[in-house]
């Protein structure tokens, strides 16, 4: 099946810093890539639309100074924490599309301290 | 607006036993997917099973089904011979284009 890989799995970044974290689709393109937010024990949250070569589109109430996203290529989605802040630890998904089926990528972990 | 909703925060099922899990769903659109995803504690979303809308017979996979009530709006899922890898949060979805909506999550314990 296809595969979406995520990266980092986890990241522990100062507060203030900002932190990337990348979204591949490996074996096949997507010009569209989504990106969730999951707090403990709790759903995916979706975040926001990264368009290949277009600006993404945000869920209401995402500040999308806050989180910057950026796609680039067809394989290729980045989200960027900007300044982050100890409220910003979360576990972040992304997910592309494939005919009907959405693939995810394995999650990252973010810690701010 | 779409929402999904999982009224069951918890379950707990004797191993090789049946359980159900119950979704239901808010639209009013007549042309959409509906799914069901498992996060294991990995946290790695993978898909269970998948009904398309205007498809009328039950999706099933293998120890998996589906009873889809289109008109009650309610798609719920059965696991048949309950095993221990089945413990994990399921996750209703609903799709129409693109986006994804997930309802909170019903978290499924396997008793030994």
């Amino acid at each position: 099946g296809a595969v979406v890989s995520q990266h980092p799995s986890w990241v522990i970044c100062k507060s203030g810093t900002s932190v990337k974290i990348e979204c591949r689709s490996l074996d096949f393109q997507a010009t569209t890539m989504f990106w969730y937010r999951q707090f403990p024990k709790q759903s995916l949250m979706l975040m926001a639309t990264s368009n290949e070569g277009s600006k993404a589109t945000y869920e209401q109430g995402v500040e999308k100074d806050k989180f910057l996203i950026n796609h680039a290529s067809l394989t290729l989605s980045t989200l960027t924490v900007t300044s982050a802040h100890p409220e910003d630890s979360s576990f972040y998904i992304c997910s592309a599309n494939r005919a009907t089926e959405a693939f995810f990528g394995q999650g990252t972990r973010l810690t701010v301290v | 607006a779409q929402t999904v909703t999982q009224s069951q925060p918890e379950m707990s099922v004797q191993e090789a036993e049946t359980v159900t899990l119950s979704c239901t769903y808010d639209t009013s659109e007549s042309d959409y997917y509906l799914f069901w995803y498992k996060q294991p504690p990995s946290r790695q979303m993978i898909l269970v099973i998948r009904q398309e809308a205007y498809k009328q017979q039950n999706a099933t996979e293998n120890r998996f089904s589906v009873n889809f009530q289109k008109a009650a709006k309610s798609f719920s899922l059965k696991i048949s011979d309950s095993q221990l890898g089945d413990a994990a949060m399921y996750f209703c979805a609903y799709r129409r284009g693109d986006k994804i909506i997930f309802g909170k999550g019903t978290r499924l314990h396997i008793l030994p």
